[in-house]
């Protein structure tokens, strides 16, 4: 299975700040990786996929980039709503396999 | 808006079986990819397998002597069966559409519904 390594697993920082979140591939996997983000008692949101295609309804402040094995999410000027934990996922192969998450927390 | 509801027995006997439904609204099950996704204490999560629109599945290979997964048209339901639990097994369980069966990534969920495998 492709093992994807996400970091940091927290993360603190200030509403308006930018952050980024890592997620290496043990082996390439194209562009072939989505990014969700988890909010307690709410379902989980698809926000980008194929590497930087940002879903319908994801707030422009979100980015994603990279190939290969190294990707990351970037959230610009962070708002209130920004702060919860996020996943990354490949979907180049089977199994599909997941990272092990970022909390992301006001500072 | 398409929805998905997880629903079944919040604790589960070792050895026994883990059973639970999902309930889709808004959007057909005969079209798209319906699968099941956990996540353990601790945050690790895993994709346990899918179920398509025709009906075909297809399962993660560490669970693949243990797992079914089935549907309902009709009642636009599809169901995960998890054979001779352990408390490993013990996570929370997500339903979740994908687009693509054979590059799945996830574009609606359920909540979640926390399942513990305890005597």
């Amino acid at each position: 299975d492709v093992q994807m390594t996400q970091s940091p697993s927290y993360l603190a920082a200030s509403p308006g700040e930018s952050v980024s979140i890592s997620c290496k591939a043990s082996k390439s996997i194209s562009t072939y990786l989505a990014w969700y983000q988890e909010k307690p008692g709410k379902a989980n949101k698809l926000l980008i996929y194929s590497g930087s295609t940002l879903q319908s309804g994801t707030p422009s402040r979100f980015s994603g980039s990279g190939s290969g094995t190294d990707f990351t999410l970037t959230i610009r000027s962070l708002e209130p709503e920004d702060f919860t934990v996020y996943y990354c996922q490949h979907y180049n192969e089977y199994p599909p396999t997941f990272g092990s998450g970022t909390k992301l927390e006001i500072k | 808006e398409v929805q998905l509801q997880e629903s079944g027995p919040g604790l589960v006997k070792p050895s026994q079986s883990l059973s639970l439904t999902c309930s889709v609204t808004g959007y057909s099950i005969t079209s798209n990819y319906w699968g099941w996704i956990r996540k353990f204490p601790g945050n690790k999560m895993e994709w346990m397998g899918y179920i398509s629109y025709s009906g075909s599945t297809s399962y993660n290979p560490s669970l693949k002597s243990r797992i079914s997964i089935t549907r309902d048209t009709s009642k636009n339901q599809f169901f995960l069966q998890l054979n001779s639990v352990t408390t490993e097994d013990t996570a929370t369980y997500y339903c979740a559409r994908s687009d693509d069966g054979y590059y799945p990534h996830f574009d609606y969920w359920g909540q979640g519904v926390m399942v513990t495998v305890s005597s």
